[in-house]
């Protein structure tokens, strides 16, 4: 079975430009969250939708940030205009609605951003 | 205080050795509990669930302990491929999928 989707693995550019990252879920999981890692703060979650609506996007660093969900298997995080502060490893990841338990997150292999 | 805390390590342990990690846990509420895996550059990956009653994997046992909410992972006869973050993860809240990760374990088992 196809994992989590995400493309560029790599992304490499200058400061002020836009980036744009994409994700594609696993078939049939209804929840998707965009996370950053970093050395120093670790994995943060940045927004997550359920059934294609955005839920919680406090963790949206600023306005520079945005996300959509068009349809359940596409996704895509923005940032306009990027600043080398957001340098690091974005990770989607998708999960499905449990009976009782919450459902564990699959990931995909991240993009790797350097904005220079 | 952290939502869900980790002794970041490094656990540095000979081949062979067994090693725990502990996790504890800021809501009490939390009712799904998590042990995942991150290998250098690589994505975080499901290692196992933790039930109530406890539970086993192979080498690998996990442990809850709801009263004094923190969650264990024990890993038996250390392997050199078992180097790895460890990182500890409990529902955020009971609305949704959100999951709250710990700030991770780094283990590196030498031969």
């Amino acid at each position: 079975d196809a994992g989590v989707i995400q493309s560029p693995r790599h992304e490499v550019t200058e400061m002020g430009q836009e980036v744009t990252l994409r994700c594609k879920p696993i078939s049939g999981h209804d929840y998707l969250f965009w996370y950053r890692q970093t050395m120093m703060r670790g994995l943060e979650l940045l927004i997550y939708f359920n059934n294609n609506v955005p839920i919680d996007d406090s963790g949206m660093p600023e306005d520079r940030f945005s996300a959509k969900m068009p349809n359940a298997s596409f996704s895509t995080l923005k940032i306009q205009p990027s600043e080398p502060r957001d340098s690091a490893v974005y990770f989607c990841a998708s999960s499905r609605t449990g009976s009782v338990w919450n459902q564990p997150q699959h990931f995909g292999d991240g993009t790797r951003l350097s904005i220079l | 205080r952290k939502e869900v805390e980790q002794d970041p390590g490094p656990f540095n342990v000979p081949e062979g050795a067994t090693v725990a990690f502990n996790c504890t846990y800021s809501n009490s509420a939390s009712q799904s509990f998590f042990w995942y895996r991150q290998d250098c550059r690589k994505e975080p990956k499901l290692l196992m669930s933790v039930y109530s009653s406890g539970n086993e994997d192979g080498r690998f046992t996990a442990q809850l302990n709801r009263a004094s909410q923190y969650i264990s992972l024990l890993i038996r006869d250390s392997k050199l491929s078992d180097s790895a973050t460890y990182l500890c993860v409990v529902n955020h809240n009971n609305a949704g999928n959100m999951l709250t990760f710990g700030g991770g374990t780094r283990l590196m088992v030498k031969p």
